[in-house]
């Protein structure tokens, strides 16, 4: 089945440090990809998607691309600020089973001043 | 417009009792999701539902879980005979139509306790 496989945190980092998060999947066929952040205290939200390969999704200066023939979506982001301390999400969404989405463990990301 | 919300945000129970979990989705999506998050893991999917119905239940741990919903509108998950190890936070999301590039929006989720 489908299975999402995610960078192992927590990861604490100084402002303006670049970050990666690393995210790869396993699915058939040609699933859409995503970002989910949640940050303290508040519920999950969209941070940026994918929907084929090559694509690349972005949104407040993060970033990640579609890459199929490594099944990867990596975020990144060249310079953290402290608001972007949250748990980070990578998740896909197949077009066989189009209702299940299915999640990474998520990425606890702190950033210090 | 309005998110998604649920109901209640918190809920202690003791073991054996039975829990109903509520979210109203937003309005005019057709496609809703119920997902359980535990302490320090992801998020393991549940049940989603098209309209009424629920082609999915693939994610539902035991028969003492089920959910319906009516009215294409609010979802009731319900928990029979509550154990321990049902201690979570149950999210509920919807779609627009259920399909596979759709953003999925997030209700606040209600923090489930089984003492």
């Amino acid at each position: 089945g489908d299975s999402v496989t995610q960078m192992e945190g927590p990861v604490t980092l100084s402002e303006e440090a670049f970050l990666t998060i690393n995210c790869t999947y396993t699915a058939t066929g040609y699933p859409s990809l995503f970002w989910y952040v949640q940050y303290p205290g508040e519920g999950l939200q969209l941070l940026l998607k994918a929907t084929k390969a090559d694509d690349k999704g972005s949104n407040k200066g993060f970033e990640a691309t579609y890459r199929k023939e490594t099944t990867s979506f990596h975020l990144e982001k060249g310079s953290v600020q402290v608001s972007d301390s949250a748990v980070y999400f990578c998740a896909l969404k197949g077009n066989t089973n189009a209702g299940k989405s299915t999640f990474g463990d998520g990425t606890t990301l702190t950033v210090k001043p | 417009g309005a998110g998604v919300s649920q109901s209640p945000s918190n809920k202690v129970t003791e073991k054996g009792k039975d829990v109903e979990l509520r979210c109203d989705p937003i309005s005019g999506h057709t496609a809703l999701y119920w997902y359980r998050q535990s302490l320090g893991q992801g998020l393991e999917f549940l049940i989603y539902f098209q309209g009424n119905s629920a082609p999915d239940k693939s994610g539902l741990p035991s028969d003492r879980f089920s959910a319906e919903r009516t009215g294409g509108s609010v979802s009731t998950l319900t928990i029979q005979r509550t154990q321990q190890e049902d201690s979570a936070v149950y999210l509920c999301a919807s779609s627009l139509m259920g399909q596979g590039e759709e953003t999925q929006y997030f209700g606040p989720g209600t923090r489930l306790l089984v003492l």
